[in-house]
Formats: C-alpha cells, sequence, structure tokens
C-alpha cells in the first residue's frame, strides 16, 4: 500500500522558523517531492530529494531519511506570503503519489 | 512564455451531463497528469498520458474519460458516471516519465448541482 502522512495544520509566527514533517511508505521510491499552494492556486515546485541528506535553496530547505521513510520541509525567516498548504508527494514507479498536505498560517 | 493552461476557471454543470474540461500545454512535454482534489485531502490521480495516443488509469478513474490525440492536449470528460464530480481539478505535465518534476495548471473549479 500507499501511505503518506503531514500535519494537517501548523501555525508560525512572521520571522520565525518552522518544520513540516512529512511520513511516507510506498512501493517504490524514485524521489519526494515539496510542493506549495496557495488556496485556489495550482502547486507550484519546491524542492526535490532522492538521495539522503538536506537540500538548501534559499529560505526553504528539504530533508530525507529514505531509511526512516521521513522527509521535512524546513522555512526560515516566515514571511506572510509563505502562508499556504505545503505538499509532500512521493514518486514511485510511474507516478507522484500525494499526503493531504499541511495548511501553515503564518501571524504577525 | 510556456505553461500549461486550463479552461474554464470555473465550471457548472447540471447533474446528469457530462463536460469536458481542457487542458494544453506548450512546454513540449510527454507526459501529461490529470488530479482532483477535495477539502481535507490530498492530490489523487485520476488518468495520466506518457505518449500521443497512449494513456493509463490511475486511482479514481471511474466516471471520467481522457484522449490525447496531440501532444499538446490533454482534456478530460466527466461523466454522469462520476457520482461526486464537484472537486477541483488539475492538469499537469512533465517532460517524460522518468522527469521528476510536474508542472501544474491553474486548475479548473468544476460544480455540479
Amino acid at each position: 500500500g500507499q501511505n503518506i502522512d503531514q500535519p494537517t495544520e501548523m501555525t508560525a509566527t512572521e520571522g520565525a522558523i518552522v518544520q513540516i514533517n512529512c511520513t511516507y511508505q510506498t512501493s517504490g521510491f524514485n524521489g519526494l517531492f515539496w510542493y506549495q499552494q496557495h488556496a485556489g492556486e495550482a502547486p507550484t515546485f519546491l524542492s526535490y530529494n532522492v538521495l539522503d541528506g538536506l537540500e538548501e535553496k534559499g529560505r526553504f530547505s528539504s530533508f530525507l531519511s529514505r531509511s526512516k521513510g521521513y522527509s521535512y520541509l524546513l522555512l526560515k525567516e516566515l514571511q506572510m506570503k509563505d502562508s499556504a498548504s505545503y505538499l509532500c508527494a512521493v514518486k514511485g514507479f510511474q507516478k507522484l503519489v500525494f499526503g493531504t498536505g499541511t495548511r501553515l498560517l503564518v501571524s504577525p | 512564455d510556456g505553461g500549461i493552461t486550463q479552461s474554464p476557471k470555473y465550471l457548472f454543470r447540471k447533474e446528469g451531463q457530462n463536460v469536458t474540461l481542457s487542458c494544453e500545454q506548450n512546454l513540449n512535454h510527454d507526459a501529461m497528469y490529470w488530479y482532483r482534489q477535495d477539502p481535507g485531502q490530498g492530490l489523487r490521480l485520476i488518468y495520466y498520458s506518457q505518449i500521443v495516443n497512449d494513456f493509463q488509469k490511475g486511482d479514481i478513474a471511474e466516471g471520467y474519460s481522457v484522449s490525447r490525440e496531440k501532444k499538446e492536449s490533454f482534456p478530460l470528460t466527466v461523466t454522469s458516471a462520476q457520482k461526486n464530480p464537484t472537486a477541483f481539478y488539475l492538469c499537469a505535465s512533465s517532460e517524460a516519465e522518468s522527469s521528476y518534476e510536474q508542472y501544474f495548471g491553474p486548475g479548473t473549479r468544476l460544480t455540479v448541482t
């Protein structure tokens, strides 16, 4: 079976750091993705991990541990515009399987 | 500008009617996908196509049909057999089956009453 778990909702303050976790159990693994989705809009690509370790891209970083079936997305220096849903997705043999997403609310 | 277009943004239909959602891409991508998104749920794959004139069912294909007659186009028909058609529909494309990043269109919100 395939299962991807993320927290439903998180809150944080502007300027702070937040970590969004994702655990997965999938048949086949060819990488893990993080997407950002603002309400009513299309998801946009944030990061991709296929090997263990940390990938940093500006204020956003993503970590992967394949042996633990675990990833996290780290957002630093939070801004109000970071309020959105963050989707974790695992690529199997041919397709992406998405988690339900984590809605992040950033307050002033 | 290269990208994926979906039209219309909002679509309203009466129950019992078939409706076709448009998806066009000018990214020269081989693979295209249709997802459905419902509140509190992740994106669920309806159909995908890796090459022209070929497509495969995703996880929730019942009540839907697709065609891939051109590389640029992958329309989705929501038939009257789909029991809960009201949802946000997203089309995506990627360079190839082995490519890792999918690019998404702006989505079509379908409401069936």
